[in-house]
């Protein structure tokens, strides 16, 4: 295990539904990440939290809202989606922003129905 | 052009086997070159890195780096079947941009 871990592990929703991605990390590190892993599609990096203080947001939809309440847990509020936000959603953490090496979770598998 | 080119494969290989794999990209800031192994229904995880151009090997596995031609490679040597996996290659300045994965079949 990398010390990162997700729930749920997998998920269905319909388009009106709300629901919430939980993520931890148990390795002490500062930064946390929400990725976003499509069929046939580079990773895409969604949010970066530093210290609780989100410190990227690459032009995702308002439908995903995130939440840091500490350096150890990390949120992904979902609501209205679309059949194409169905993916693998991935945590990931680091020691700092700019560090290297990043630690995945396994990934919640979303189905938008 | 794409930021980060990576032929999705799949690429079968018979145990024992080299492994190549490759990517290209556009960007000539990118200072920081990875190279991710993911298993199936398991997150990335980081197999080795390099920082600017060069080799750097770990094992089994070789990463080289020719930022001239912006092109990087892993090789796996003596490759078993459990090197079956998606092999993903990422790279950053001060952002991160990842391929598409390479998926590797190891067969026995």
């Amino acid at each position: 295990e990398t010390g990162v871990t997700q729930t749920p592990r997998h998920l269905v929703m319909g388009m009106t539904n709300k629901k919430s991605l939980k993520c931890e990390q148990h390795l002490g590190h500062n930064a946390m990440y929400w990725y976003k892993q499509s069929a046939k599609k580079p990773l895409e990096l969604m949010f970066v939290y530093s210290l609780e203080e989100r410190v990227e947001n690459n032009s995702v939809p308002s439908r995903f809202s995130p939440e840091c309440p500490n350096s150890s847990h990390l949120f992904l509020h979902l609501h209205t989606l679309q059949p194409e936000d169905s993916a693998l959603y991935l945590c990931a953490s680091s020691q700092e922003v700019r560090t290297v090496e990043q630690y995945f979770g396994p990934g919640t598998r979303l189905t938008v129905t | 052009q794409k930021e980060v080119e990576q032929d999705p494969g799949p690429l079968s290989v018979p145990e024992g086997a080299i492994v190549s794999l490759n990517c290209t990209y556009s960007n000539s800031a990118f200072q920081y070159f990875m190279w991710y192994r993911q298993y199936s229904r398991k997150g990335p995880e980081l197999l080795m890195y390099t920082y600017s151009s060069g080799n750097k090997e770990d094992g089994r596995f070789t990463a080289q780096v020719d930022k001239s031609s912006k092109y990087i490679s892993l090789f796996i040597r003596d490759s078993q079947p459990s090197d079956s996996a998606t092999y993903l290659c990422a790279m950053r300045n001060n952002r991160l941009a990842f391929g598409k994965g390479n998926q590797v079949v190891v067969i026995p």
